[in-house]
C-alpha cells in the first residue's frame, strides 16, 4: 500500500492566525486529494478536494498541490477555536481491481487557542 | 443531502454474541465502504461493494461479514469478535464515477466495544 505522511502534531495556533497543514504521498499516480477534519469522537467530514496543481480556495480554506513534489497542503485562515480537530489528508490509490481507494495519513492534530 | 446514517450509535458485545451494523444512504451513490478507525489512528479500509457486488475485501478475518442488500443499504455482521476489535467502525459512500475522483461521505459511526 501506498503511503500518505503527515506530521502528528499538535499544531498550535492563536485565533486569527494562518494554520498551515502538510501532507506528503508516496503513489506518482495518485490524481485525487483530500483534507477531512474529524473532531474527537466523531466522524471524519470532507472540507476539502483538489485534482490539479496550484490553488484551490473555498472560504477561510486554501488546498495546495504540487503533484512533482508529491505534495499537498492545508492552509485555513482567521483561525478559529472551533477549527480545533484533527485533519487527514486522504489520496486515492490505484487498486489491481481498477477500483480506486482512499489511503489516509495518520492526521495532524491542530489546535487553536483564543 | 449529503448524509449517512449509521445505526446503532453505540454497541457492546460479548466474544460470543452475533450482531449487526447498519448503513443507509439515499444519495444515488453506487460505492459503499466499510472502514475500521482505532483511537487516534487514521480510518482503515476494510471492505468495498461496487453497484452492490464485492470490489475490495482489505483481507478481513472472517468474523466480519459485509452484506449489501441494495444499492442504499450496507450490513456488517459480526460474529465471535475478539477485544482487540473493540473500535469506531464508519460506513461511507460515494458516486462510483468512472477516473476516480471519489468524494467519499462518512456516516456518524458505531463505536463498538467488545468484551
Amino acid at each position: 500500500q501506498k503511503e500518505v505522511e503527515q506530521n502528528s502534531g499538535p499544531l498550535s495556533v492563536p485565533e486569527g492566525a494562518i494554520a498551515s497543514l502538510n501532507c506528503t504521498y508516496s503513489d506518482r499516480g495518485s490524481q485525487s486529494f483530500f483534507w477531512y477534519r474529524q473532531y474527537s469522537g466523531k466522524s471524519p467530514e470532507l472540507i476539502m478536494f483538489i485534482y490539479s496543481n496550484g490553488d484551490k480556495e473555498d472560504g477561510r480554506f486554501t488546498a495546495q498541490l504540487n503533484k512533482a513534489s508529491q505534495y499537498v497542503s492545508l492552509l485555513i485562515r482567521d483561525s478559529q477555536p472551533s477549527d480545533s480537530a484533527t485533519y487527514l489528508c486522504a489520496v486515492n490509490e490505484k487498486t489491481n481491481t481498477g477500483f480506486q481507494k482512499l489511503v489516509f495519513g495518520t492526521g495532524t492534530r491542530l489546535l487553536v487557542s483564543p | 443531502d449529503t448524509e449517512v446514517t449509521q445505526t446503532p450509535k453505540h454497541l457492546v458485545m460479548g466474544m460470543t454474541n452475533k450482531k449487526s451494523l447498519k448503513c443507509e444512504q439515499h444519495m444515488g451513490h453506487r460505492a459503499m465502504y466499510w472502514y475500521k478507525q482505532k483511537a487516534k489512528k487514521p480510518p482503515e479500509l476494510m471492505f468495498v461493494y461496487s453497484y452492490e457486488k464485492l470490489s475490495i475485501n482489505e483481507s478481513v478475518p472472517s468474523r466480519f461479514s459485509p452484506e449489501c442488500p441494495n444499492s442504499s443499504l450496507l450490513n456488517l455482521h459480526l460474529h465471535a469478535l475478539q477485544p482487540e476489535d473493540s473500535a469506531l467502525y464508519l460506513c461511507a459512500s460515494s458516486q462510483n464515477r468512472q477516473g476516480g475522483r471519489e468524494k467519499l461521505f462518512f456516516g456518524s459511526g458505531t463505536q463498538l466495544s467488545v468484551l
